[in-house]
């Protein structure tokens, strides 16, 4: 157990439904990240928040909205999703942004059909 | 040109033998590197951290930073069955971002 939790562990969603997942960090972190991972590709950075404030916008399509509501929780509301972004969802939390160790959640597996 | 890059793997070992891994990265002002070891269906979980250049071991994990090569390995000693995994090379290139690398695949054989 790292200290970051995540919820669902899995999910199936249709392409016109609306999901959210949630994190939460028990730690003490004033950062909170969210990546995607899918298979044989690197983790992809997607949103970054330093004390609620979001630091990072990775380029990523307004289908995926994050949200961080204070320092210990942070959410990623999902709505029309495609096949292609069928992944792992890892949440992660440091101490701060500069260039501390992350800790990463145990990840939602997404699956849209 | 990535940012990371690893040795592709995968890696077969024998039992009680060294696995060794190795990372490059483009972005000269890096300063804190990570490896991570992701089981499969697992997240990553951090196994070493390494911020100046040398040798830096940890039980049966050494990491070993090259900063004027721009280069950071790992090495696994006395490899068990446990240690089959695939290993993460991170890099911190700016302030608060973390760049991965693909990830080696390291199957150890009993």
């Amino acid at each position: 157990e790292t200290g970051v939790t995540q919820t669902p562990r899995h999910l199936v969603m249709g392409m016109t439904n609306k999901k959210s997942l949630k994190c939460e960090q028990h730690l003490g972190h004033n950062a909170m990240y969210w990546y995607k991972q899918s298979a044989k590709k690197p983790l992809e950075l997607m949103f970054v928040y330093s004390l609620e404030e979001r630091v990072e916008n990775n380029s990523v399509p307004s289908r995926f909205s994050p949200e961080c509501p204070n320092s210990s929780h942070l959410f990623l509301h999902l709505h029309t999703l495609q096949p292609e972004d069928s992944a792992l969802y890892l949440c992660a939390s440091s101490p701060g942004l500069a260039g501390d160790v992350q800790y990463f959640g145990p990840g939602t597996r997404l699956t849209v059909t | 040109q990535k940012e990371v890059e690893q040795n592709s793997g995968p890696l077969s070992v024998p039992e009680g033998a060294i696995a060794s891994l190795n990372c490059t990265y483009s972005d000269r002002v890096s300063q804190s590197f990570f490896w991570y070891r992701q089981y499969s269906g697992k997240s990553p979980e951090l196994i070493m951290s390494i911020y100046s250049n040398g040798d830096k071991e940890d039980g049966r994990f050494t990491a070993q930073l090259n900063k004027a090569s721009q280069y950071v390995s790992l090495l696994i000693r006395d490899s068990q069955p446990s240690d089959s995994a695939t290993y993460l090379c991170a890099v911190n290139p700016d302030d608060y971002k973390l760049s991965f690398g693909a990830g080696t695949t390291v199957t150890v054989r009993a």
